[in-house]
């Protein structure tokens, strides 16, 4: 199996522009999260779906971020507009059908945007 | 809701010597407990993980980490380092019960081991 997939690796915008992320979990699973590394805040989650359906979104951090999981095999995260303080690596992790809280989540390699 | 605290954000520590990486958490209820590390510019990965039984823990690339409810701690430890565990190592904790199935990360201990 090729692994979480994200897309892209770096992204490098200006203030105002509208930011897609892209995440493929592994096939089979069918939890998703969306987390947030920065030096300031750490590991932040924003958000997870199980079987497509978002379950919190508490960690978003305001209107502008949107994610969506429109099947198992794809999702997005939104930024719209982009600011420089969303400035951070982005890394989205799948785990398998079950959803059990003791079971590993599996981490993308993550994409590093940087808002001008 | 679960915090976890991370006493130390960075190590640094010479190979071949232990390493000790300390990992404090709050909860009112029941927890797992996990040790993800993440190496340079790549995503997390699982060293190891509590659910029950016997509070120490082993782990891959020789790490282990002992549970201690009465302290709420999680260590991790490793008797001898390689210079390939330099890594960033992250605590975390997750309800047991489905609703609370996210993970809540500690900030990071930063371990860099030198010749």
């Amino acid at each position: 199996d090729a692994g979480v997939i994200q897309s892209p690796r770096h992204e490098v915008t200006e203030m105002g522009q509208e930011v897609t992320l892209r995440c493929k979990p592994i096939s089979g699973h069918n939890s998703l999260f969306w987390y947030r590394q920065t030096m300031m805040r750490g590991l932040e989650l924003l958000i997870y779906f199980n079987n497509n359906v978002p379950i919190d979104d508490s960690g978003m951090p305001e209107d502008r971020f949107s994610a969506k999981m429109p099947n198992a095999s794809f999702s997005t995260l939104k930024i719209q507009p982009s600011e420089p303080r969303d400035s951070a690596v982005y890394f989205c992790a799948s785990r398998p059908v079950g959803g059990r809280a003791s079971d590993e989540q599996f981490f993308g390699p993550g994409t590093r945007l940087t808002v001008l | 809701a679960q915090s976890v605290t991370q006493l130390d954000s960075q190590v640094p520590v010479f190979e071949e010597a232990p390493v000790e990486l300390r990992c404090n958490y709050s909860s009112s209820v029941s927890v797992y407990l996990f040790w993800y590390v993440q190496y340079p510019n790549q995503g997390l990965q699982l060293l190891l993980k509590y659910l029950s039984g016997s509070t120490l823990v082993k782990g891959i690339n020789g790490f282990e980490a002992e549970f201690n409810k009465s302290q709420t701690s999680f260590h991790l430890r490793k008797p001898s380092v390689h210079i390939s565990d330099t890594a960033e190592y992250f605590c975390a904790v997750s309800g047991l019960k489905a609703a609370g199935n996210k993970l809540t990360f500690g900030g990071g201990t930063r371990v860099l081991v030198k010749p």
